[in-house]
This record gives C-alpha cells, structure tokens and sequence, in this order.
C-alpha cells in the first residue's frame, strides 16, 4: 500500500497569511494526488485534483503543485473561512489511501 | 444537483451486523465508482471500500477484507455495505462519496454524503 505523510499535522495561523502544507508519497504517485477540505460536523470537499487542478467553485487562493511523490497545497491569502482540517489522498493505486490530516487553526 | 444520502448508522454490539445504504441522485450512478470512507472520532480519513461502475469489482481495506462487503443496486441507485464480525475500531462516521471515473483508480471524490454515525459497543 502507498503511504501518505503529511506536515505539519497541525499549523497556527492568522487571517491573511500564507499557508504551505506538504504530502509526501511512500512511491512515485504521478500526478494523482487530491487535496479535501473538512471543517468540523461536516463531509470533506474537494478543493484541487491531479496535484494542481482547481476544483469548479474554489476560490483562487487555493493552489496545488508537485508531482512523484513530493506535493504541496498553498492558501495565499487566509480567510476566516479556511480554518479547517485539510486531507491529502493518492489514487494512483488501491487501496486510495489518505494522508494523516493537518489542522488550520487560529 | 449530485445528492447523497446515507443511512442505516446506529449502536451495534460487538461481533454484531449493520447494512449502510447510500441513496444517490443528480446522475448517473452506474457510469461512476463508488467509495466508503470513515472518520473514527476525532480522526483522520479512512478508505473503506470502493466498487467499480463499470464491472462491480469491489476493493477493500486490510482492516475491513472479509467483513464487509460492498455492493451496488444500479437499478436503485443506491450503494451498500455489508457490515459483520464488527468491532469497537469500527466506530466511525461512513461516508459515502462519488469518484468521477468509472473504474477503481485515477480519480477523484467529486461529491460526498453527509455521513452516518456507527457505535460498537456492548
């Protein structure tokens, strides 16, 4: 099974700041790698698709990038909106593993 | 508008069963894979299950292969699974999500339910 790591697990930021959260791949994943959003009480949403595709809907701020193994999820520009917990997840193979989670708090 | 609607959550004793149902609608259901995944609270994403839309192949989780079972209804539009032999480590929020391939791979969860909560417990 392909491993997920994320870092950090948990961040502290303010509004406005700019925010990296990487994802690291156990194996060369290509491109598949999808990042989700979930805030508390509610399903996960997809935010970005094959590394650095925008889903429909989501706002610019919001950047992926990387490809092999190494991945990162950029929030140029916080907004209160954005606290939340965000997922990384490979489906290159099965089983479509998740990475551990990283916490966006205050 | 993609809806999904879980349903069938509650408290089940250890060793006992439970079916999970997700009730989908806004397309067409047999062209996409299907997956469950599941929150324990206050934890990650978990990938459960996943069933094909273009033969019904099913993959599973080490942690759930040869307890549950997963299975659709294309004429129903609706997903299932098949929860036995359950255990306290499968106390969990089961989501229900909808890839936008139609094969176990190489996509995306483009829609997700809202979730159902399973208790294992005595």
């Amino acid at each position: 099974d392909i491993q997920m790591t994320q870092s950090p697990s948990s961040l502290s930021a303010s509004v406005g700041d700019r925010v990296t959260i990487t994802c690291r791949a156990s194996q060369s994943i290509t491109s598949y790698l999808n990042w989700y959003q979930q805030k508390p009480g509610k399903a996960p949403k997809l935010l970005i698709y094959t590394a650095s595709s925008l889903q429909t809907g989501v706002p610019s701020r919001f950047s992926g990038s990387g490809s092999g193994t190494d991945f990162t999820l950029t929030i140029s520009s916080l907004q209160a909106e954005d606290f939340a917990s965000y997922y990384c997840q490979q489906t290159y193979s099965s089983p479509q593993t998740f990475g551990q989670g990283t916490r966006l708090e205050i | 508008e993609v809806l999904l609607l879980e349903s069938g959550g509650g408290l089940v004793q250890p060793g006992g069963s439970l079916r999970l149902s997700c009730a989908a609608s806004g397309f067409i259901f047999r062209a996409y894979a299907m997956t469950w995944v599941r929150q324990a609270p206050g934890k990650g994403l978990e990938w459960v299950s996943a069933i094909s839309g273009s033969d019904g192949s099913t993959h599973y989780a080490d942690s759930v292969k040869g307890r549950f079972t997963m299975s659709r209804d294309n004429s129903k539009n609706t997903l299932y699974l098949q929860m036995n032999s359950l255990r306290a480590e499968d106390t969990a929020i089961y989501y229900c999500a909808k890839d936008v391939v139609p094969v176990i791979s190489k996509g995306w969860f483009d829609a997700w339910g809202q979730g159902t909560l399973v208790t294992v417990s005595s």
